[in-house]
């Protein structure tokens, strides 16, 4: 079946601007992660939405981030005054309910470059 | 606090050898531990996954990892490697109690010698 998609694949864009970031689950997961991942370093977790629960926004780094998602489906992650710092990978995750939950999948990630 | 330690950040083995990727995570609970791969360009791919059980856990493409609560360790290892596991690999510790969510460690990037 599908896997995680995410759109655009890269963006580049200028400082000030704001960008969009899209992510389509795979079909039936309930949970949705964001994270960013910066040149050579690791995943940081940014938000995370669960069903219709309030999403856990505690990974955000600035009131510059935010992130919806619609019900069980697509989800935006959006990014304003864009800054050079935010180049970065960002990366989508989805996870099944039950007792796969706790697997996640990711997309292929959107790679923002800010000039 | 709870983290991921990933010591080593390149390793370099020759096509064949052994390999063995150490991760050390710090987690008040039983933690639930997963381990993936990242090829260049293209997005992370789960490896194996450890939740309970026995600790010895089997993955794809010919992986294990050993859960070692006493060391707190959880180490990848693969008995011969192919030049086609040159890639990044990330441990990842999963929160099991509050909101669920994963944090990961820095990453160890393979390099495979011909």
């Amino acid at each position: 079946g599908a896997g995680v998609s995410q759109s655009p694949s890269n963006k580049v864009t200028e400082k000030g601007k704001d960008v969009e970031l899209r992510c389509d689950p795979i079909s039936g997961h309930t949970a949705l992660y964001w994270y960013r991942q910066r040149l050579g370093q690791g995943l940081e977790f940014l938000i995370y939405f669960q069903g219709n629960s309030a999403p856990d926004k505690s990974g955000l780094p600035s009131d510059r981030f935010s992130a919806e998602r619609t019900g069980e489906s697509v989800s935006t992650l959006t990014i304003q005054r864009t800054q050079q710092e935010d180049s970065a990978v960002y990366l989508c995750a989805s996870s099944p309910p039950g007792k796969k939950t706790y697997e996640q999948y990711f997309g292929p990630g959107t790679r923002l470059t800010v000039t | 606090a709870q983290s991921v330690t990933q010591p080593d950040i390149h390793i370099t083995v020759s096509e064949g050898a052994s390999l063995e990727l150490r991760c050390n995570y710090s987690y008040g609970a039983t933690p639930y531990l997963f381990w993936y791969v990242q090829s260049p360009g293209q997005g992370l791919q789960l490896l194996l996954k450890y939740f309970s059980g026995d600790t010895l856990v089997q993955g794809i493409k010919g992986f294990e990892a050993e859960f070692k609560r006493s060391q707190s360790s959880f180490n990848l290892r693969k008995p011969s490697v192919h030049w086609s596991d040159a890639a990044e690999y990330f441990c990842a510790v999963g929160t099991t109690s509050g909101t669920y969510k994963y944090i990961f460690g820095t990453g160890t990037r393979l390099k495979v010698l011909a």
